[in-house]
């Protein structure tokens, strides 16, 4: 079945970069797009950025322009986060998940990794 | 890339039905058929309950319905459960390759 399994709970000081592992199985890897998303405690979610895994192509949220790299490993039908400059307020679950796309448009996150903790701390 | 806006609580009773807005603007919910709508529970990951403004995943009730009027989409629970009971979110395609999503609706069922 379809399954994205992420990798473990980080705990990172304010300055530094974390790297989330998102490994994908039960379905071809390159249609799909994988999307990044986080969630604060108790609060909402947020959308990062997406990346293409055929072609590779990448969109960020504005927000974290600059600070934020997603990139895949077709060969491992892996996609990967790393956000740079960790600020306490980076201190969130952190999603990897699967976008549902036509040859027009993308339609919704129609799978989700199980969560990644992150937690910036001195 | 400002966030939807939802209610932070909507609550109704068993069997009753409930609504659930998310206001955008025309930049998102009201230029494109793209609001998707989920459902989370604690500790868990999120769940899409409705893409594409209207359609379901098979596989969802069909209690749950999606709605759009102008730049507002809304979702509504038909007959209201206990299981229903969670944090509903709305997303919308923003342009230009983002989304954006709501703030969140925390459901209580009395």
């Amino acid at each position: 079945q379809v399954q994205l399994v992420q990798s473990g709970a980080e705990v990172k000081k304010p300055g530094a970069s974390v790297n989330v592992s998102c490994k994908t199985t039960g379905f071809p890897f390159t249609p799909y797009n994988f999307a990044w998303l986080r969630q604060a405690p108790g609060q909402g979610l947020e959308w990062l950025g997406w990346i293409s895994g055929y072609v590779g192509y990448t969109s960020y949220a504005q927000k974290f322009q600059g600070r934020i790299t997603v990139t895949i490993d077709p060969s491992t039908t892996t996609a990967y986060m790393e956000l740079r400059g960790l600020r306490s307020d980076d201190t969130a679950v952190y999603y990897c998940a699967r976008e549902a796309c036509s040859t027009v448009s993308c339609h919704a996150f129609d799978s989700w990794g199980q969560g990644t903790p992150v937690t910036v701390s001195s | 890339q400002s966030a939807l806006t939802q209610p932070a609580s909507v609550s109704g009773s068993l069997g009753q039905s409930i609504t659930i807005s998310c206001a955008g603007t025309s930049s998102d919910v009201g230029s494109y058929a793209l609001v998707s709508w989920y459902q989370q529970y604690p500790d868990e990951a999120p769940k899409v309950l409705i893409f594409d403004d209207i359609k379901r995943p098979s596989g969802v009730s069909h209690r749950f319905s999606g709605s759009k009027a102008g730049n507002t989409a809304s979702l509504t629970i038909f007959g209201l459960q206990a299981e229903d009971e969670a944090e509903y979110y709305c997303c919308s395609y923003a342009g230009t390759d983002t989304w954006v999503f709501g703030g969140g609706t925390k459901v209580t069922v009395l």
